[in-house]
């Protein structure tokens, strides 16, 4: 099946940083997405993507589309100490037998004050 | 107030036991999910159904049977628990699925430790 490779796996960062993570796939998503999970909490949708090359932001979040649609990055400026939490990527198709979120494996963000 | 909602927030139960964890959605959605993440983390999906019909079964075991008596609730009961069966379980919930992706809002989750 499709696999999201993740990276890096967690960051230990001061506040005020900006923080940059990235997702690579084997395969192309028709959507990328970012989601964050809070301990405790479900994981929450921050940006959707949904043209190849399209850039968003949310705030102090940009995340992009790659262009090969194999990949796609997410960019938190000024980090803050609520920003800490377990960041996900997720792609998804539609068609066939499809119609689901594959998850990356999250990066877990530290941020010290 | 709470748009998807899970009981029990915590299970825990021995090995061979038969459980039931419920999930109720308040936004009027038609397809409903669950999830598993592992103890590392990783989240992978398990069922989805679509107006009470099953849509997604990604080869979880038969002891795991989802039950959606009505499109606002999707139940998961599982039977002779095992040790792996331990993780964190999340309903989720979505508009139709279509042909571009809707999103999905997740519920709190429920932890599931099996001794």
């Amino acid at each position: 099946g499709q696999q999201l490779n993740q990276s890096p796996q967690s960051m230990f960062i001061q506040e005020g940083e900006d923080v940059s993570m990235n997702c690579t796939s084997s395969s192309i998503f028709n959507t990328w997405l970012w989601y964050k999970q809070d301990p405790g909490e479900g994981p929450v949708l921050l940006i959707a993507l949904y043209k190849a090359g399209e850039l968003t932001s949310n705030g102090r979040l940009t995340a992009q589309f790659g262009i090969t649609r194999k990949d796609s990055f997410l960019n938190i400026s000024a980090s803050i100490p609520s920003d800490v939490g377990i960041y996900f990527c997720a792609g998804f198709n539609s068609g066939g037998s499809n119609y689901k979120l594959t998850f990356g494996k999250g990066t877990l963000l530290t941020v010290n004050p | 107030d709470t748009a998807v909602s899970q009981t029990p927030k915590y299970l825990v139960t021995q090995m061979g036991n038969d459980k039931s964890i419920k999930c109720e959605q308040n936004l009027g959605h038609d397809t409903m999910y669950w999830y598993k993440q592992d103890s590392k983390k990783f989240l992978k999906i398990m069922f989805s159904y679509n107006n009470k019909e099953l849509i997604i079964n990604e080869t979880v075991p038969n002891r795991f049977s989802p039950k959606s008596p009505d499109k606002a609730h999707l139940n998961l009961h599982i039977n002779s628990l095992e040790l792996g069966d331990s993780a964190v379980y999340f309903c989720a919930s979505s508009q139709e699925l279509l042909l571009s992706y809707n999103e999905q809002f997740f519920g709190p989750g429920t932890r599931l430790t099996v001794l």
